[in-house]
């Protein structure tokens, strides 16, 4: 099983649209989480961190469950610009490191 | 401010040529990470310093592969030789906590 797993997607929604991303992952001792964003060709760049109480960032919602081992983002109204792949990230302190899932992709068209 | 900087950014070379990526971190960054990023694999982690130490390099795929950091703002990372299985883009990052990294913007590596 891999450590962090994410449906590699393509998600086609209309601009405008809602919608969101789950991500599950094995290491119960994980101990922080973030969204990354990577555009087509370019580097992977910090969306957000998630947190157990749920954090907003504009248009973006993310989400942790502990129990279930599972982070969400949630993205409202969607821009054309959001097309990119988003991916789910891990960090483990005992290992000082992080562990990136596969990517979903999200492509919004007109 | 700059930000994480990697020369070069594209690399073709032919199968059993060395190579040599370049990186730079951002001033004042503790940690430095090289990662590798394929269609099949995703992005993998090859090894991280802390303080220019290298503290795990279990992602290094094989002995072909070796990276240094003689600097707190220098790091390479050597393939030799290089071999057509080699060709991907390769991430260096930095961070001053290991958990929120940034990236720079690879080197897309082609071993014809």
């Amino acid at each position: 099983r891999k450590e962090v797993e994410q449906d590699p997607g393509p998600f086609n929604v209309p601009e405008g649209a809602t919608v969101a991303f789950n991500c599950t992952y094995s290491n119960s001792a994980s101990q922080s989480f973030f969204w990354y964003r990577q555009d087509c060709r370019k580097e992977p760049k910090l969306l957000m961190s998630v947190y157990s109480s749920g954090n907003e960032d504009g248009r973006f919602t993310a989400q942790l469950n502990r129990a279930s081992q599972y982070i969400s983002l949630l993205i409202r109204d969607s821009k054309l610009s959001d097309s990119a792949t988003y991916l789910c990230v891990v960090y483990t302190g005992t290992a000082s490191k992080l562990t990136f899932g596969t990517g979903t992709r999200l492509q919004v068209t007109l | 401010d700059a930000g994480v900087i990697q020369s070069p950014r594209h690399e073709v070379t032919e199968m059993g040529q060395e190579v040599t990526l370049r990186c730079k971190p951002i001033s004042g960054h503790d940690y430095l990470f090289w990662y590798r990023q394929t269609m099949m694999r995703g992005l993998e982690l090859l090894i991280y310093f802390n303080n220019n130490v290298p503290i795990d390099d279990s992602g290094m795929p094989e002995d072909r592969f070796s990276a240094k950091m003689p600097n707190a703002s220098f790091s390479t990372l050597k393939i030799q030789p290089s071999e057509p299985r080699d060709s991907a883009v390769y991430f260096c990052a930095s961070s001053f906590f290991s958990d929120t990294q940034y990236f720079g913007p690879g080197t897309r590596l082609t071993v014809l």
